[in-house]
């Protein structure tokens, strides 16, 4: 079975704080990404990774950044973290042109204070 | 754009009841369409797919038909279990984009 992990389940930072959040995934797909989950909102892709140290932006890429230097992992980064980035942060990944078949981490619950 | 809409929830449903969660989407072309699920404290997980128009996918007893004509996709079971009680979202991919547009989810809870 593929297997998405994500380093931690609940996640508190203070504003300003640099946050990182990582992804780890054991199936050697190509292809990872990072959502952000919100009520009424759905799931919004922020980044996504389709090789090692390639990226693109999302939809809500702002405030985000990313770092992909080994295929089985994918740091998702907050340069400097607001209250408004507080949410549930998804990691998936996908193997080759499957881009839809996606396989989903537990998720982040991160709340900045 | 290309979008989705769900029906919002929390749906209720006693054991063995039949099941209908309706999506509707707005896109360019001819997307592909998705059902995923996720259960509680889990990841979420592809349950079936449709990528032409009259295409059914099916898994877990769960069905789904694309109808072009209605722009809709909507879920259905026969018989629902305690254990479907989850959150499920729709989507879609269109076009040459690689990227997949969600709904919001809807909750369904059964009740024994």
């Amino acid at each position: 079975d593929v297997k998405v992990t994500q380093s931690s389940r609940y996640l508190v930072k203070r504003t300003g704080e640099k946050v990182f959040l990582e992804c780890v995934q054991d199936m050697d797909h190509e292809n990872m990404f990072w959502y952000r989950q919100d009520p009424g909102l759905g799931l919004r892709l922020i980044y996504f990774s389709y090789d090692v140290k390639m990226k693109e932006k999302g939809d809500i890429p702002e405030g985000y950044s990313v770092s992909r230097e080994k295929k089985e992992r994918f740091s998702l980064i907050l340069e400097s973290a607001s209250t408004n980035q507080t949410s549930m942060y998804l990691c998936a990944s996908s193997f080759g042109t499957r881009f839809y078949e996606q396989y989903f981490g537990p998720g982040t619950r991160l709340t900045v204070t | 754009g290309n979008s989705v809409t769900q029906m919002e929830g929390p749906v209720t449903l006693s054991e063995e009841a039949f099941l209908t969660i309706n999506c509707t989407y707005t896109a360019t072309g001819y997307p592909s369409l998705f059902w995923y699920v996720q259960y509680p404290g889990e990841g979420l997980q592809l349950l079936l797919k449709a990528t032409k128009a009259d295409d059914k996918g099916s898994n877990k007893g769960f069905e789904a038909t694309y109808r072009k004509e209605t722009t809709s996709f909507h879920l259905e079971k026969g018989s629902v279990q305690v254990s479907d009680s989850a959150v499920y979202f729709c989507a879609l991919r269109g076009g040459a984009t690689n990227k997949l547009i969600f709904g919001t989810g809807t909750l369904l809870a059964v009740q024994p």
